[in-house]
């Protein structure tokens, strides 16, 4: 079983809609968890971070973690052309010091 | 707003040659990182360095890679004899010491590396 797993999609939404991204794990020592944004051949983003099961929200992200379920969620409200890009998660904890696990990213297509 | 500067934007190199790729971490930042991704497949982590030494490395990262701070703002990536399985992006990351924020990783644009 993959550490992480992420549906490699494309998902295609058209503009305005939610963009619902998921990832799962198996490692249950993981604790600190990300979103990060990357167009095509650039550096990822990093959209979101949490520690802590519930969810946060920033602008139109929110993001989820049901750390007992091992799902992580990123909800996208109002999505734009602009958000067409790969979406990773990534994950870490204390005792991997800060080695970033990366799922292999979903690719998403906003259409106008 | 700060940001992680990598150079070059794309190195090509032969087969064997040494390849330094360079980063300037956020100049508050203390953790400093490298992570590559092969072309179609997930980014992997190869070291992380802080207080001047290799906190964690990968398997990957063999005796052919080292890293370095060289002064108070670069931070440099080495690999002695490159190989055809080498080429990929290098992303150069940073993030604060402090707690939780120690956690939250802000990455670079990244270096293409051909290796021909």
């Amino acid at each position: 079983q993959k550490e992480v797993e992420q549906d490699p999609g494309p998902l295609s939404v058209p503009e305005g809609a939610i963009v619902s991204l998921n990832c799962t794990y198996s490692n249950s020592a993981f604790q600190y968890f990300m979103w990060y944004r990357q167009y095509s051949r650039k550096g990822p983003e990093l959209l979101m971070y949490t520690y802590s099961s519930g969810n946060k929200e920033d602008g139109r992200f929110t993001a989820q973690v049901d750390k007992s379920s091992k799902y992580i969620s990123l909800f996208i409200r109002d999505s734009q052309p602009s958000d067409s890009a790969t979406y990773l998660c990534a994950m870490t904890s204390k005792a991997a010091g800060n080695k970033l696990t990366f799922g292999g990213g979903t690719r998403v297509l906003v259409k106008p | 707003e700060p940001e992680v500067t990598q150079t070059p934007s794309h190195q090509v190199t032969q087969m064997g040659q040494e390849v330094i790729l360079r980063c300037v971490p956020i100049s508050n930042h203390l953790y400093f990182y490298w992570y590559r991704q092969i072309l179609g497949q997930k980014v992997e982590f190869l070291v992380s360095f802080y207080n001047n030494e290799i906190s964690e490395k990968s398997e990957i990262f063999d005796d052919q890679f080292s890293v370095e701070r060289p002064d108070g703002s670069n931070f440099t990536l080495k690999i002695r004899s490159t190989k055809l399985e080498d080429s990929a992006m290098y992303f150069c990351a940073s993030s604060h010491a402090s707690g939780t924020y120690s956690y939250e990783q802000y990455f670079g644009p990244g270096t293409r590396l051909t290796v021909t």
